[in-house]
């Protein structure tokens, strides 16, 4: 069945970096758009950055346009994020998502990324 | 790019069914049939339950049911269950931005 298992969270200062993974499994990696969906702590969902298929189409919310950057490796099967310049709102649970222009199928558990000195 | 307008709460009854709407613009909502619903019960992770604005999943109930008019989408649970109670989100593709957008979310309560 279909797995993506995000990795890579935890504790950064302001102003520090982290980098995302994501495993995928269970499906044809290259066949598929891919995305991160970050949650906020009690807040709701919010579409962070988004790759298609072939890696020719690359899109980013403006909240982190020029510091994230998304990445596919089609021979591990996996999905990444850099995160640079991280800031205090950048703290939430990070999914990594498989689906299509229409919906997003398919979601990881999520990794948390928290920022604060 | 503002989110999406949904009310925050909505409460139910067992056997009943709830409409949950969610308002966008024409630049969103209304631009296309690119609307999805998920939900997403307390530390889980939300699941795809409705696309396409009114197409469902094999594997979703056939008591979640989506439509749209105009700027708005709306979705219908039907024969609420206790197990529905979780938090609702749209989402719509916003083409002229290459991104997607989301609403603030519902959360429903079955009494």
């Amino acid at each position: 069945q279909v797995q993506l298992v995000e990795s890579g969270g935890g504790l950064v200062k302001p102003g520090g970096s982290l980098r995302l993974s994501c495993a995928a499994s269970g499906f044809i990696f290259r066949d598929y758009y891919m995305s991160w969906i970050r949650q906020a702590p009690g807040k709701g969902l919010e579409w962070v950055s988004y790759i298609s298929s072939a890696g020719t189409s690359i899109y980013y919310a403006d909240s982190v346009r020029g510091r994230f950057t998304i990445s596919r490796d089609y021979a591990k099967n996996s999905l990444y994020l850099q995160m640079n310049s991280l800031r205090a709102e950048d703290t939430a649970v990070y999914y990594c998502t498989r689906g299509y222009i229409s919906s997003w199928y398919d979601w990881g558990q999520g990794t948390l990324v928290t920022v604060s000195s | 790019q503002s989110a999406l307008t949904q009310f925050a709460s909505v409460t139910g009854s067992p056997g009943q069914s709830i409409t949950i709407s969610c308002t966008g613009t024409s630049s969103d909502v209304g631009s296309g049939n690119l609307v999805s619903w998920y939900q997403q019960h307390p530390g889980k992770a939300p699941k795809l339950i409705i696309y396409e604005v009114n197409k469902r999943p094999s594997e979703v109930s056939n008591r979640f049911s989506g439509s749209k008019s105009g700027n708005t989408a709306s979705l219908t649970i039907s024969g609420l269950q206790a197990e529905d109670e979780a938090d609702y989100y749209c989402c719509s593709y916003v083409g002229i931005r290459n991104s997607w957008v989301f609403g603030g979310g519902t959360k429903l309560t079955v009494l």
